[in-house]
Formats: structure tokens, sequence, C-alpha cells
């Protein structure tokens, strides 16, 4: 079945820096790939997804890639600021069937 | 709206016990689901519906059973509980298929079985 791997498990950058992680996954058919951020003790709330038809994806800060050749995709934080702390998790949508599998999750810290 | 409600926010289990974690959506959406969520493991889907009287079966399905008589509601039911099943528990919903639209999370339940 589907497999999405996620680097690294924890990641410290100073304030202002860019922070970038990384999921691979294995269904070559997967066209769906959302990332989801989850504060201490909150709920998983998506921030933003791409689509297999497109490469990259910008919302302000925050961007994703895409390469389907390598299957691989990436979030890139520009600018990091406190509250960008969090845990962050990928996903990949399943080939025929209505769900996605989530990577193991990263703890992003920002240190001021 | 209220979006997805899921109660209890905690519970506590002897081995053995039973209990059913309630989940209840706002937004008529068709797609729900159940995930748990343990250290390191990020989220693993447990049961999931595409609609009102249509279930299927995650990646982690033993030990828990639901239903989905309604569009609004999706419960999930531990038989026997077990100490492996101590987790935060996560419902979410969205309004297409499960694999290409952004699911909605509820704000989870914390189970402890001791």
């Amino acid at each position: 079945g589907e497999n999405v791997e996620q680097h690294p498990s924890t990641l410290s950058v100073q304030e202002g820096d860019s922070a970038v992680i990384k999921c691979t996954y294995s269904d070559s058919a997967s066209n769906y790939f959302p990332w989801y951020k989850q504060e201490l003790g909150k709920r998983p709330q998506l921030i933003i997804d791409i689509r297999s038809n497109v490469g990259e994806k910008k919302d302000q800060r925050i961007a994703v890639t895409l390469n389907k050749t390598a299957k691989h995709f990436s979030l890139h934080i520009t600018e990091t600021q406190p509250e960008d702390s969090a845990v962050y998790f990928c996903a990949a949508s399943i080939q025929g069937a209505q769900k996605l599998v989530f990577g193991q999750g990263t703890r992003l810290t920002i240190n001021p | 709206n209220a979006g997805v409600t899921q109660t209890p926010k905690f519970q506590v289990l002897k081995t053995g016990q039973s209990m059913t974690l309630q989940c209840a959506q706002d937004m008529n959406h068709e797609y729900m689901s159940w995930y748990r969520q343990d250290p390191g493991m990020g989220l693993r889907l447990i049961h999931y519906s595409v609609g009102a009287g249509i279930t299927d079966q995650g990646e982690v399905p033993n030990g828990y059973n639901v239903s989905r008589s309604t569009t609004e509601d999706f419960p999930l039911r531990l038989l026997s509980a077990a100490p492996s099943q101590t987790s935060v528990y996560f419902c979410a919903s969205t309004w297409g298929g499960g694999r290409n639209s952004p699911l909605h999370f509820g704000n989870g339940t914390r189970l402890t079985v001791t």
C-alpha cells in the first residue's frame, strides 16, 4: 500500500530563517498532497495543498513544491516566526480509495 | 457553524470496558473519518465513510466499529478496550472524497486505557 515518509522528525531554526520539510511517497498514482499544522494540544489544520497537475504553490510565507518523477514534495516556510512552531504533517492520496496516508510528522521549533 | 464536534474530550477506561466516541458535523459533508494519533506515528486512519449507510476500513481498524446512520454523525465504538488503544482520536470530515479535498478535524478525544 501507499507509504509516506517524512523528514526530518524534528527541526530547529532561528527566527527569520527558512525551514524545509520533505516527504516522499510510493504510489505514483497519488494526485493530492496536503500539509497540516498542529499546534500543541490542538487539532490539525490545513495550511496548504497541491495537486499533481501543479509543480509549485505559494501562500504568503508558505510554499509547497512537487516532484512527480522523484515522488517527493516539500514544504517551505520563509521568514519563520515563533508562531510557526508546531508539528507539521504531510499526506498523500491513495489511488482507488477515498483516503489519505499521513507522514509521521515534523516538530518544528523556531528559536528567538 | 460548529464544524466538527467530538465528545468526550477526555476518557479513562479500564481494560475490557466498552465506550463510544461521538463525532458530529454541521457542514453537510458526505465524507467522515476517524484517525488515531500516537507519538512518532502520525495520523493513522481507523475507519471512514463516504456517505450515510456506507463505511469502510482504514489502516488500523481492528478493535473498532463504526456506523453511519445519518450524514451528520459518525460514532466510533470500542467494544473491549485494550491498553494499546490509548491514544488521541480525531474525527474529520470533508465535502469531497477523502483523497482530494481538505479535511476538517474535530478537537480530539484523549483516551487512556488502564
